[in-house]
């Protein structure tokens, strides 16, 4: 079993919709990243959350510890946010930390 | 005044051949890895250096060999090149520990 979970493993949505994509991980971790990949392209970094909630545009990142749950809401969805969505937790082993990925999910967003 | 630069971009090669990847990063982060995504785009880290001294070797074959001149470099050398290794491989620098990365676009790498 992989230490980072992501669900669903693809997505198909409407304009406009609401969308979450959800994330749990197994071990203890001092960080989540949500990273965005669009089809052929790079690794965009989105958030790097510990705790709480964040906001960026059409973006929020919420993360429960105790849960070690994580979702990534996209508000009024368009089809340019169609892309792999990958959820990757930092360990917490100090210096020597690595990122462990989760497969990601691919959401396609239909005009 | 790319961030993280990687070159080639795109690399095809046969079996056995001995090939190099380059990184570059300007953005003055202490710490720069490589990472593999396979074609299931399953992204696993392959190494990682802080300040130029290797940190994380994720258990990589010995034919791939990093090397960092300087922090602001990270290049990755691969010999006997093997048809598994077909895959992309991406860059990527960080300030340290808890903070975010960036990417590099990435090397797609196809031995033939």
């Amino acid at each position: 079993k992989n230490e980072v979970e992501q669900s669903p493993q693809n997505l198909t949505a409407q304009e406009g919709e609401f969308i979450t994509i959800n994330c749990s991980y197994s071990v203890g971790i001092s960080a989540l990243h949500w990273l965005q990949q669009h089809p052929g392209g790079g690794i965009v970094s989105l958030f790097m959350l510990s705790s709480g909630k964040k906001k960026h545009g059409r973006l929020i990142a919420t993360i429960n510890i105790q849960e070690k749950h994580s979702s990534l809401h996209i508000t009024a969805s368009h089809p340019r946010d169609s892309a792999v969505y990958i959820c990757a937790v930092s360990g917490s082993g100090g210096a020597n930390s690595k990122l462990t990925f989760g497969k990601g999910i691919t959401l396609s967003v239909r005009p | 005044d790319t961030a993280v630069s990687q070159t080639p971009k795109y690399l095809v090669t046969q079996m056995g051949n001995d090939k190099s990847i380059k990184c570059e990063q300007n953005l003055g982060h202490d710490t720069m890895y490589w990472y593999k995504q396979d074609s299931k785009k399953f992204l696993k880290i392959m190494f990682s250096y802080n300040n130029k001294e290797l940190i994380i070797n994720e258990t990589v074959p010995n034919r791939f060999s990093p090397k960092s001149p300087d922090k602001a470099h990270l290049n990755l050398h691969i010999n006997s090149l093997e048809l598994g290794d077909s895959a992309v491989y991406f860059c990527a620098s960080s300030p340290g520990l808890n903070y975010g990365y960036t990417f590099g676009s990435g090397t797609r790498l196809t031995v033939v």
